[in-house]
């Protein structure tokens, strides 16, 4: 069966620090990868997906950036982070080949960001 | 521009009821709608899935229908219990893309 494993669990971090989380998926090849960000008071929005290795979409501009070196491994990232980077960050993806998001999405566990 | 609505906000019921929770949206021109579930503090797990040619998806308790005409789609839960507490949200694929828009979310609350 398929899992998707997402870290850390919570993460406090200063403003002006850099960023990094990661997912990863197993018991699946080529899923489509997504990165969403739910902030207090708002629905979820979605910030990169990914259809395949080195390849990445951004849905909106803003201070993060995504990347993804192996096939199952999908990983935001900032340089700098800003106050309103805060939120809970989910990793989901859904099988690949299919052409969008036809299939089931299936979530990670989240991060809780606190930007200070 | 795609806006997912869910009526209620928040919903309290004493268990053993039957309920209904309630999607809009405003472009009808969907690929297809996922019904969520959202522990607090947790991920989201996938509900029910319906394809735009579909009428209504079944899983156990939980039934979804989808009115593409009318830009809505129900939830409806049997004999609702304490464990069904949680937050549901919707969800729709605009254009067989990759991006679903959410709705805010319905918050449950199944009272023993």
């Amino acid at each position: 069966s398929q899992t998707i494993h997402q870290w850390p669990a919570t993460l406090v971090q200063p403003v002006g620090s850099p960023l990094s989380l990661e997912c990863t998926v197993e018991g699946t090849s080529n899923p489509n990868l997504y990165w969403y960000r739910q902030a207090a008071g708002r629905g979820l929005q979605l910030l990169f997906y990914s259809v395949g290795i080195g390849q990445i979409s951004s849905e909106v501009p803003q201070n993060l950036s995504a990347s993804r070196p192996q096939d199952r491994q999908f990983i935001l990232s900032s340089k700098k982070l800003l106050l309103s980077d805060s939120g809970f960050y989910l990793c989901a993806w859904s099988p690949g080949g299919s052409g969008g998001t036809n299939e089931k999405l299936f979530f990670g566990s989240g991060t809780q960001l606190s930007v200070l | 521009k795609q806006e997912v609505t869910q009526i209620p906000a928040a919903l309290s019921v004493p268990e053993g009821e039957n309920l209904v929770l309630n999607c809009s949206f405003t472009d009808s021109a969907i690929y297809n709608l996922q019904w969520f579930r959202q522990d607090p503090g947790k991920g989201l797990t996938s509900l029910l899935l319906i394809q735009s040619s579909q009428r209504e998806q079944t899983s156990g308790r939980l039934n979804a229908s989808l009115d593409k005409s009318s830009g809505r789609s129900t939830l409806y839960i049997a004999a609702s219990q304490p464990g069904d507490s949680a937050t549901y949200l919707c969800a729709v694929n605009r254009d067989s893309g990759y991006a679903l828009n959410f709705g805010k979310g319905t918050s449950l609350l199944v009272t023993p």
